[in-house]
Order: structure tokens, then sequence, then C-alpha cells
């Protein structure tokens, strides 16, 4: 079935450092890709989003590109803050339609000031 | 807008006992989901209901858990008998319904469950 698999953690970085978390997945057509941020205390939200391959999706400073050839959908940013720091979902969706999401297990990001 | 809720926000329990977790959605929401948030297997999805109708339940465990929508503003998810290796955390979420996009699934803040 379709997985995801993401970097483990927790990961801890210094403010301003650049920001990478790996994303994998398996899947059997062609999903839809997303990233959640859950910040302590709350539920997850969604962060950004890419449909198809070669895909840019963008929020908040965050990038992550849609790569078929790698099956992957890494997350970056070039100048984390303090208020970065949460727990980081990849999730995909075989179908924009489909109500389900299969989710990687979260990596906990730090950030030190 | 008050978002998705959920209680308890903490439950710890004894194995054995009868667990109940609530959600209610946002409203004028349509479809409710049950995930489950643990180390060893990430987050899985249970159950989601339509018009309060399950749709998919094919993420549950076995026949301990049981989940009910008796209307469109309120979900339990129920546990019985508990198990130590039911503890996790419980998230609820909801979305407009069948149609919209996967992604707007909005989430509550989860119930952290402990069986002892």
């Amino acid at each position: 079935g379709d997985s995801v698999t993401q970097m483990e953690g927790p990961v801890t970085l210094s403010e301003e450092a650049f920001l990478t978390i790996n994303c994998t997945y398996t899947a059997t057509g062609y999903p839809s890709l997303f990233w959640y941020v859950q910040y302590p205390g709350e539920g997850l939200q969604l962060l950004l989003k890419a449909t198809k391959a070669d895909d840019k999706g963008s929020n908040k400073g965050f990038e992550a590109t849609y790569r078929k050839e790698t099956t992957s959908f890494h997350l970056e940013k070039g100048s984390v803050q303090v208020s970065d720091s949460a727990v980081y979902f990849c999730a995909l969706s075989e179908d924009q339609g489909a109500q389900k999401l299969v989710f990687g297990q979260g990596t906990r990001l730090t950030i030190n000031p | 807008d008050a978002g998705v809720i959920q209680s308890p926000r903490h439950e710890v329990t004894e194995m054995g006992q009868e667990v109940t977790l609530r959600c209610k959605p946002i409203s004028g929401h349509n479809s409710l989901f049950w995930y489950r948030q643990t180390m060893m297997r990430g987050l899985e999805l249970l159950i989601y209901f339509n018009n309060n109708v399950p749709i998919d339940d094919s993420g549950m465990p076995e026949d301990r858990f049981s989940a009910k929508m008796p209307n469109a503003s309120f979900s339990t998810l129920k546990i019985q008998p508990s198990e130590p290796r039911d503890s996790a955390v419980y998230f609820c979420a909801s979305s407009l319904g069948v149609g919209t996009r996967v992604d707007e699934q909005y989430f509550g803040p989860g119930t952290r469950l402990t069986v002892t």
C-alpha cells in the first residue's frame, strides 16, 4: 500500500540555519503530496502542497518540490526562526477528491535562539 | 470559529476500563475523521464519516474500538476494554465533505490517552 517515510527526528537547529526535512513516498498512482505542521498544543495545519510532478509548494518561507523521479518531497527553509519549532508531517493522497491522507511519522523540529 | 473541539485533552485509565473520546466538528462540515498517532505506526486514519454515516472503517484496529456519529455536531470513539497498547494521541478532523479537496481537513488538538 501507499506509504510515506520521513527523516527521523528530533532535529535541533540554531536560528537562521538552513532546514531540510527529507520525505519519500511509495504510491501506486500519482498522488498529491502535502506537508502539515503541528505547533505545541495544537492540531495539524496544512503548510503546503503539490499536486503533480515538478510542482513546488510554498508557504511561510517553506518550500517543497514534487520529484517523481526520486519519489521525494523534501521540505526546506532558508532561514529558520524559533517560531518554526513544531512537528512536521509529510503526507500523500492518491486522489484529490479522496478523503484519505497517509502520513509519515512526523519530525520534531526545535530551533534554538 | 472555534475549530474542531476534542475532549478530554488527556485521559489516563487502567487496563480493562472503557474509554470514550469525544469530538465536535466545525459547524457546517459534513465529514469527520478519527486518527491515531503512535511512535511505532505514525498517524493512521481509523474511520471517517460522511453525513453521519461511516464510509471507511478499515483502519479500526479491532472490535474493541467503535465509533459513532449520532448527529452532525458530535462523534465518539470508544475503546472497551482498553489495553496499554492503545496508548496514543487520538485526533479528530472535519471537512466540508465528499468532493472537497482532501487537504481541507481541519484537525482538533488531540486527546492523549494513557492506559496503564
